[in-house]
Formats: C-alpha cells, sequence, structure tokens
C-alpha cells in the first residue's frame, strides 16, 4: 500500500499569514495517462464529514476559496492557505487515488495562534 | 442536492453484528461508485470498503468480516459488518466517488458504531 505521510502533526499561524501543509507519498502520484498527480486534500471541521478542497493536486474545487492552493508532483505536495481566516481551524488530510487501496495521511491540525 | 444518510450504528459487544445502510438522493445513484471510510474517536480516515461496477473492494482489516452491498433500486449502500472488535470502534461515512476515480466529492454525516463490552 502506499503511505502517505503528513508534515506537520499541527501547527499554529496568525490570522492573515500562510499556513503550509506538506504531504509525500511512498511512491510516485503521476498519472502516465493524462501527466496528472492522484492526490486530494480534504479538510475536516469538528464534528463534520471532511470536505473535497483539491483534486489532482492542484484543481481547485468549486465554491473552495481561492486562498486554498495545491502544488507538488511526484512524490511531494503541499496545500497553502495563504491568508489565514479563523473558519479555516481544522484538520487537513491529503489522500491518494492513484492506485488501491486508497489511503489518506495521518491529518495536519490547524490552529490559530 | 447531493445528501447521503447514514443509519444503523450503535452499540454492539464484541463478536456482534451491525448492518449500516446510506441512504442516497440528488444524483444518479447506479451511476456512481461508493466507498465507506471510517474515522475511530479522534483519529485519521482510514478507507475501508467500495462498490463499483459490481466489483467489490476491502481493507485487509475488515476483509471477511465485513460485506458491501447497493440495492440500486433503493437508493441505498450498505455495510454489513460482523465478528465485530473494540478496534472498529469508529464513526463510519459513506462516500461518493468522483467518476472513474477513487476519491470523493460528497460524505455524509456519519454513523457511531461502539463496540463494547
Amino acid at each position: 500500500d502506499i503511505v502517505m505521510t503528513q508534515s506537520p502533526d499541527s501547527l499554529a499561524v496568525s490570522l492573515g499569514e500562510r499556513a503550509t501543509i506538506n504531504c509525500k507519498s511512498s511512491q510516485s502520484l503521476l498519472f502516465s495517462s493524462n501527466n496528472r498527480n492522484s492526490l486530494v486534500w480534504y479538510q475536516q471541521k469538528p464534528g463534520q464529514p471532511p470536505r473535497l478542497l483539491i483534486s489532482w493536486a492542484s484543481t481547485r474545487e468549486s465554491g473552495v476559496p481561492d486562498r486554498f492552493s495545491g502544488s507538488g508532483s511526484g512524490t511531494d505536495f503541499s496545500l497553502t492557505i495563504s491568508s489565514l481566516q479563523a473558519e479555516d481551524v481544522a484538520v487537513y488530510y491529503c489522500q491518494q487515488y492513484y492506485t488501491s487501496p486508497t489511503t489518506f495521511g495521518q491529518g495536519t491540525k490547524v490552529e490559530i495562534k | 442536492e447531493v445528501q447521503l444518510l447514514e443509519s444503523g450504528g450503535g452499540l454492539v459487544q464484541p463478536g456482534g453484528s451491525l448492518r449500516l445502510s446510506c441512504a442516497a438522493s440528488g444524483f444518479t445513484f447506479t451511476n456512481y461508485g461508493m466507498s465507506w471510510v471510517r474515522q475511530a474517536p479522534g483519529k485519521g480516515l482510514e478507507w475501508i470498503s467500495a462498490i463499483n461496477s459490481g466489483r467489490l473492494y476491502y481493507a485487509d482489516s475488515v476483509k471477511g468480516r465485513f460485506t458491501i452491498s447497493r440495492d440500486n433500486s433503493k437508493d441505498t449502500l450498505y455495510l454489513q459488518m460482523d465478528s465485530l472488535r473494540a478496534e472498529d470502534t469508529a464513526v463510519y461515512y459513506c462516500a461518493k466517488e468522483v467518476m472513474g476515480y477513487g476519491y470523493f466529492d460528497y460524505w455524509g454525516q456519519g454513523t457511531l458504531a461502539t463496540v463494547s463490552s
């Protein structure tokens, strides 16, 4: 199985500042058929299910604020919140769908400093 | 509007069984693969089972104990959970797969299954 490792486990960022979460996969997630990386990011707030933020490593879903962006390729990926807002406090997960079984990172908790 | 509503969770003793249901609406259910993903208290997300085009998939942690199925006439997904263990205690989410790919664009609110004596 592909192992997904996120870092850090938690981070505290001041309102309006940048937050960056990293996700590393144990093998490349690059689909040769479309030259895209099979990685998504979810946001999960307390007591709620996960919400899909970004697919294909960098494609923002409809309705997701543009302060959220995804980047990376191969085995190293990042989710950046350019200007942290109070409503962004949550746990963020990466997930690979390159191969079965799909696997998730352990999650990164984002808090306000 | 896509909606997924899970039910069937509860308290069960080790070795017991539960059957979870997920009622879907707002999309053509038969056209999409569906999965169950669980989350133990205070822990991360774990994919456990999927059903897509009649094919069934299971995580090693539940293989042989859990059975996924669907009734397309009722737009409902099921998870039969047998031989339950304490480590199966979790919130169980059903999730709609993005067509052709193994990630999820809609999730239910989840149902809590607690395995304890």
